[in-house]
């Protein structure tokens, strides 16, 4: 398809499980970025990658996160030793260039239940 | 960390009425962005502003940037079903940043 595109829709997982969420933006952005959101909760910025290098990861909460995107296309947001607080819908965006800011285009998310 | 203000949390409308929504922060921010969310969909973008005092309309959706670029507001008019959803304002407030900092987001119901 055209648009953002995320891998699992839904995860269910235990306490202190590994977890790997995948991000496949649109063709040609440049642009990559997480977002994290909590039931009732307006999106919070986790971390923006400009091509393949992290170009801010100030909000990715602990060092249990880590995000890769090795080719400057698809990404991975990886969380170890999952607690229940991690639950929640992650999201990824992408958009075409540095300039267009704020003008990001999101995917449906991955909802993370940690139990 | 910084935060939006977005009021009103929830709003319960007749269709065809007009609604108000803002938005307002402690600090200056350079962009602030209007997004709209449906159950399990992520965030589109409605409305972008970028300077201060700017107006911008997108159909029936009207938005503005605050001369003190600390606040912003959405009016929808002559609402329909399909505006049901939860707005957010988002902002960026560090020059040169691509972070977006996002409001509580606004939910909105129609009755026909």
């Amino acid at each position: 398809g055209a648009g953002v595109s995320q891998t699992p829709s839904n995860k269910v997982t235990e306490k202190g499980k590994y977890v790997e969420l995948r991000c496949d933006p649109i063709s040609g952005h440049t642009a990559l970025y997480w977002y994290r959101q909590s039931l009732g909760q307006g999106p919070e910025f986790l971390i923006y990658f400009q091509g393949t290098g992290a170009a801010d990861d100030s909000g990715l909460p602990n060092d249990r996160f880590f995000a890769v995107r090795p080719e400057g296309s698809v990404s991975t947001l990886k969380i170890q030793r999952t607690e229940r607080g991690d639950s929640a819908v992650y999201l990824c965006a992408s958009s075409p260039s540095q300039g267009t800011y704020g003008e990001l285009f999101f995917g449906e998310g991955s909802r993370l239940t940690v139990l | 960390g910084q935060q939006l203000n977005q009021s009103p949390q929830s709003m319960f409308i007749q269709e065809g009425e007009d609604v108000s929504m803002n938005c307002t922060s402690s600090s200056i921010f350079n962009t602030w962005l209007w997004y709209k969310q449906e159950p399990g969909e992520g965030p589109v973008l409605l409305i972008a502003l970028y300077k201060a005092g700017e107006l911008t309309s997108n159909g029936r959706l009207t938005a503005q940037f605050g001369i003190t670029r600390k606040d912003s507001f959405l009016n929808i008019s002559a609402s329909i079903p399909s505006d049901v959803g939860i707005y957010f304002c988002a902002g960026q407030y560090i020059q040169g940043a691509q972070k977006l900092v996002f409001g509580q987001g606004t939910r909105l119901t129609i009755n026909p």
